[in-house]
């Protein structure tokens, strides 16, 4: 089964400090890998996407890499701020799917002013 | 700017009502989608469509039905609602098609079976 897992499902870290969030997933046979936030009580909001060919995307103080052989990817987030708190997801969308994600559980994480 | 818009945001209903949830998509997106997502879990697939007249099962398709008689409407049918159904409900498109898989959500109907 083609799965995504999320380590650790919670993490907590004082403002400033530069974090990362990892994602795997079981079938090096992706398409595409993307990121998102959700905040609580409200939807995801995608932040980054990475294509198969792809090793990184930035965006701001956000910057999420992918390894297809370890069937691995992280999130990076410099200099974290309180307005950071939020659940990030990983989705994968595997080759020969209708471009469906399949979602890791999530990562809740908490910057503390 | 409307994106991708799910009605209603909250509903309640007793076991054995039916309720029909409402997405409608303003990017002309071909690919649309339904899931749901239990407390503390990841999102699991429930229905999905390529187009306008094409819909197949995901992982949890039991209890639902779908139907895509447009490009833009994707509406989500409970039938006999069951406590088993109390989650949140999301709708998102992409355009699915080349390498541009990004996938846009709406913001969620929180569903309660009593």
């Amino acid at each position: 089964k083609q799965e995504v897992t999320q380590i650790p499902a919670a993490l907590s870290v004082p403002e400033g400090e530069n974090l990362v969030l990892n994602c795997s997933f079981t079938d090096s046979a992706i398409y595409n890998l993307q990121w998102f936030r959700q905040d609580p009580g409200k939807g995801l909001t995608s932040l980054l996407l990475i294509q198969s060919s792809q090793r990184e995307q930035t965006s701001g103080r956000l910057n999420a890499s992918l390894d297809k052989s370890s069937g691995r990817s992280t999130l990076y987030i410099a200099a974290s701020q309180p307005g950071d708190s939020a659940t990030y997801l990983c989705a994968v969308i595997y080759t020969g799917s209708a471009r469906q994600l399949t979602f890791g559980s999530g990562t809740q994480l908490t910057v503390l002013p | 700017n409307a994106g991708v818009t799910q009605t209603p945001k909250f509903r309640i209903l007793k076991i054995g009502q039916s309720m029909t949830l409402q997405c409608t998509q303003d990017m002309n997106h071909n690919y649309m989608y339904w899931y749901r997502q239990d407390p503390g879990m990841g999102l699991k697939l429930i229905y999905y469509s390529v187009g306008a007249g094409i819909t197949d099962k995901g992982e949890v398709p039991n209890g639902y039905n779908v139907s895509r008689s447009t490009t833009e409407d994707f509406p989500l049918r409970l039938e006999l609602a069951a406590p088993s159904q109390t989650s949140v409900y999301f709708c998102a498109s992409s355009y699915g098609q080349g390498a541009n898989t990004e996938a846009f959500f709406g913001q969620g109907t929180r569903l309660t079976v009593v």
